[in-house]
């Protein structure tokens, strides 16, 4: 069945970097666009943009652009979201999600 | 870019219907496809509705979307409630440039 499966946790201090993978099965990955959503503790839903899956061209969403970069490896049906420069608001789960199925989600927590 | 208001919360009782609505702010609800998002409490959100009305394999018959164009808002309508639909609901659409989801529905089944 489709799926879609993300790295765990992340515990960072300010100022570091973070990685979180996205891994596809089930279809094929260049079918669809690949969604990421941020969901702060407590909070809604929030579109960080998306990545062509075909072409790599990455979308970023006000708000998002500089610290946030998406990538991917079709070798091994996986996307990527790096943060870098890393804030304690940067603190939530991050989801990836193509067109119907969602990942688990990753929580990031930055701390000092 | 436009926004999607959806009411803070609802609630009703089991076996009854309820509609969430989700109104935007500018541009047409019918030029782009709007999608329904369930998210129980510590879960990941998962399809309830997408293309406007079109529900994901898995999906049971009591949960349907419409929209309309003289309100401009899309609606979620779920029949037959089951205190397993206690959840937060979002909506969701886009434009040329942009993918808006609105600010959530809590539902309470009770």
């Amino acid at each position: 069945q489709v799926q879609l499966v993300q790295s765990g946790s992340e515990l960072k201090k300010p100022g570091a970097s973070v990685k979180v993978s996205c891994k596809a099965s089930g279809y094929t990955f260049t079918s669809y666009a690949m969604n990421w959503v941020r969901q702060a503790p407590g909070q809604g839903l929030e579109w960080m943009g998306w990545i062509n899956t075909n072409t790599g061209n990455p979308t970023y969403a006000q708000g998002f652009t500089g610290r946030f970069v998406f990538s991917l490896d079709t070798s091994v049906s996986t996307a990527y979201l790096q943060i870098s420069s890393l804030k304690a608001e940067d603190t939530a789960v991050y989801y990836c999600a193509d067109g119907t199925t969602w990942g688990q989600g990753t929580l990031v927590t930055v701390s000092s | 870019n436009f926004m999607l208001t959806q009411p803070h919360s609802v609630s009703e009782s089991p076996g009854k219907t309820v509609t969430i609505s989700c109104t935007r702010s500018s541009g047409s609800i019918a030029s782009n496809y709007v999608q329904w998002y369930q998210q129980r409490p510590g879960s990941s959100p998962t399809t309830v509705i997408y293309e406007d009305n079109q529900r994901p394999s898995g999906v049971p018959d009591r949960f349907s979307g419409s929209i309309d164009s003289s309100s401009n808002s899309a609606s979620l309508t779920i029949s037959g409630l089951k205190t397993e639909d206690e959840a937060d609901y979002y909506c969701q659409s886009y434009d040329s440039s942009n993918q808006v989801f609105g600010g959530g529905t809590k539902l309470t089944v009770l």
